[in-house]
């Protein structure tokens, strides 16, 4: 069975980081890249980056370049994305998903709130 | 930047009536685009993609037309499981953008 399976929620700080997980099974890990999207409550879809399991090279939407990372690691089969200097409205549920054409595969999402 | 517009902002039918949902690009994006329904609480799920193939299993009641500028994603005699959130994505070039959505709501 094909599935991503995320990391569980998470509760930060203003000006915290945070770093997500993301685990790929039954399908060939390099194959396919995946890539990070987010859901602020109640909005719509926010694309944030796409990494290449194979080649590890990365793509980060201009919104997000100076604070987002996205790693791998073909051992254990998990892409990793980690924002930094988190604000209030980075609340979100961040999504990884697979691209082989078109988002086949969605995580379950994690929940990440930013709070004071 | 290519900016998505979907209209309507919400489309209110019944069940068995036809669905017509549009999304607009600017500048044009050729067959690059595909649609993604939402449910509450769920992930996205993939309905079409090179704006007018079908992805795995879904129904066939779901089609996905158009070309440069202007889609359509057309459900016909809908059923009460497509009452849904829509979105329509950019997939020419990096970013990957989402359109607003469009809210499919029970009449």
């Amino acid at each position: 069975q094909m599935q991503l399976v995320q990391s569980g929620a998470e509760v930060k700080k203003p000006g915290a980081s945070v770093k997500l997980s993301c685990t790929a099974s039954g399908y060939p890990f390099t194959n396919y890249y995946i890539h990070w999207v987010r859901q602020a409550p109640g909005q719509g879809l926010e694309w944030m980056g796409i990494i290449n399991p194979r080649a590890s090279t990365t793509t980060y939407a201009p919104e997000f370049l100076d604070r987002v990372t996205m790693t791998r690691d073909t051992s254990t089969r998990t892409v990793y994305m980690e924002l930094g200097s988190l604000r209030l409205e980075d609340t979100a549920v961040y999504f990884c998903v697979r691209d082989p054409d078109g988002f086949d595969i969605w995580g379950q999402g994690t929940m990440v709130t930013v709070s004071s | 930047e290519i900016v998505l517009t979907q209209s309507p902002v919400t489309l209110s039918l019944s069940p068995g009536e036809r669905a017509t949902l549009s999304c607009r690009a600017s500048p044009s994006v050729g067959t690059s685009l595909a649609w993604y329904q939402q449910k509450p609480g769920q992930a996205p799920r993939l309905l079409i993609y090179d704006a007018s193939t079908r992805a795995t299993g879904i129904p066939a009641r779901f089609s996905g037309s158009g070309s440069g500028t202007d889609f359509t994603l057309t459900i016909t005699s809908l059923e009460p499981e497509d009452f849904a959130v829509y979105y329509c994505q950019r997939r020419s070039n990096w970013p990957y953008t989402f359109g607003q959505g469009t809210k499919l709501e029970i009449k």
